[in-house]
């Protein structure tokens, strides 16, 4: 089993719509994760971190449930320019360890 | 400002040669990060390194070598034993560890062989 998952899509949608992509994790030890935009042949942007109590950021949401060991990211209102890979990082860290791990990354595209 | 800085952007390899993926950073960030991704694929982990002189292989480390002679350099080699290296390189490099850390990326080295 991979360590991070995600369902790479790709996702079509109308603008306006709302989408929801899921990630989970499997090593429970996991401290910190990430929700991270991708636009073609470019390097990953920092959309927002993910917190327990959940946060929002204008049209997105992000959310952590530990006891299931996922993260989610709904977007609302889609915006042409949501289209792009939506890439969920967890970032474990114990001991010697400090680790960054990527899912495969879903791809959005908003239709007009 | 600080960052991350990655060299070349674009590079040609010939089969058989090896070339050297420059990452600089000024962050004073401890961890340092090397990434592979091919096209319509995800970022896999090749080698990361903790701390000055030490490093670990990460999920498909062969054909690759790393050095971390420097707090602020994490130089990444793409040997002739890589049989397939066309990809997108990504350097990234991480705060202390605890909540809330930003993650730092260069802008990516892409390799070709020809």
């Amino acid at each position: 089993r991979k360590e991070v998952e995600q369902d790479p899509g790709p996702f079509n949608v109308p603008e306006g719509a709302t989408v929801a992509f899921n990630c989970t994790y499997s090593n429970s030890a996991s401290q910190s994760f990430f929700w991270y935009r991708q636009d073609c042949r470019k390097e990953p942007k920092l959309l927002m971190s993910v917190y327990s109590s959940g946060n929002e950021d204008g049209r997105f949401t992000a959310q952590l449930n530990r006891a299931s060991q996922y993260i989610s990211l709904l977007i609302r209102d889609s915006k042409l320019s949501d289209s792009a890979t939506y890439l969920c990082v967890v970032n474990y860290y114990g001991g010697a360890t400090n680790k960054l791990i990527f899912g495969t990354g879903t791809l959005l595209a908003v239709q007009p | 400002d600080g960052g991350i800085t990655q060299s070349p952007k674009y590079l040609f390899r010939k089969e058989g040669q090896n070339v050297t993926l420059s990452c600089e950073q000024n962050l004073n960030h401890d961890a340092m990060y090397w990434y592979r991704q091919d096209p319509g694929q995800g970022l896999r982990l090749i080698y990361y390194s903790q701390i000055v002189n030490d490093f670990q292989k990460g999920d498909i480390a062969e054909g690759y070598s790393v050095s971390r002679e420097k707090k602020e350099s994490f130089p990444l080699t793409v040997t002739s034993a890589q049989k397939n290296p066309t990809a997108f390189y990504l350097c990234a490099s991480i705060g202390s560890r605890g909540a809330g850390n930003t993650i730092y990326f260069g802008e990516g080295s892409w390799l070709t062989v020809v």
